[in-house]
């Protein structure tokens, strides 16, 4: 159990254009998704805190309209990065908590904006 | 400064020797987690340790939580190949989930 499912793995897209990303608990309820950015060769940097039902909690520096968040459902979150430029490539992953401490993450998604 | 250290950043080693990685932090945890992550994949779980001085082992990886739940070492004995990868070692601090920078470990044949 505890498997979470991204979609999708990689995207490519032009500068200026949205992307969607998904993010699902398959087989667990999760009141709380972390989506977080990963740097080449370095650790991951927690971006939002999303909580079904209610707005996601950013992170000092992230922008909140750039990076919408939506958390509809128990087993879904979305992050949609809006007006997208190069600097914004990066592997995006998210994670689905289930219980106190326990987070499991999904595969990635590599996002290159061209 | 990060509320998780890691060392060494990066170590290479050859099949069969044995390391240990570090994660240390002044503060307290009630658990702290170790992931390992491949290249262009998310963290996998290995293992959660929450009592002071405990000592886990998940095949040939020992994991010991720090008796103040301050630090947490993790030891491999005689590594392969396979153990290549980003060893990340996190907590939860407050309501967030907060991740050390990382060990990369390159297991040489």
């Amino acid at each position: 159990g505890a498997v979470v499912s991204q979609h999708p793995s990689w995207v490519i897209c032009k500068s200026g254009t949205s992307v969607k990303i998904e993010c699902r608990s398959l087989d667990f309820q999760a009141t709380t998704m972390f989506w977080y950015r990963q740097f080449p060769k370095q650790s991951l940097m927690l971006m939002a805190t999303s909580n079904e039902g209610s707005k996601a909690t950013y992170e000092q520096g992230v922008e909140k309209d750039k990076f919408l968040i939506n958390h509809a459902s128990l087993t879904l979150s979305t992050l949609t990065v809006t007006s997208a430029h190069p600097e914004d490539s990066s592997f995006y992953i998210c994670s689905a908590a289930r219980g106190v401490g326990e987070q499991y993450f999904g595969p990635g998604t590599r996002l290159t904006v061209t | 400064t990060q509320l998780l250290e890691q060392s060494p950043q990066f170590l290479s080693i050859q099949e069969g020797e044995n390391l240990t990685v570090y994660c240390n932090s002044s503060s307290v945890f009630s658990s702290l987690q170790w992931y390992r992550q491949e290249p262009g994949e998310g963290p996998v779980l290995l293992v959660t340790v929450v009592t002071g001085g405990e000592v886990k082992k998940l095949k040939r990886l020992t994991f010991q939580f720090g008796d103040a739940r301050k630090d947490s070492s993790l030891h491999i004995t005689a590594a392969q190949p396979g153990d290549t990868g980003l060893y990340l070692c996190a907590a939860f601090y407050g309501q967030n989930f907060v991740f050390g920078p990382g060990t990369r470990l390159s297991a040489l044949p």
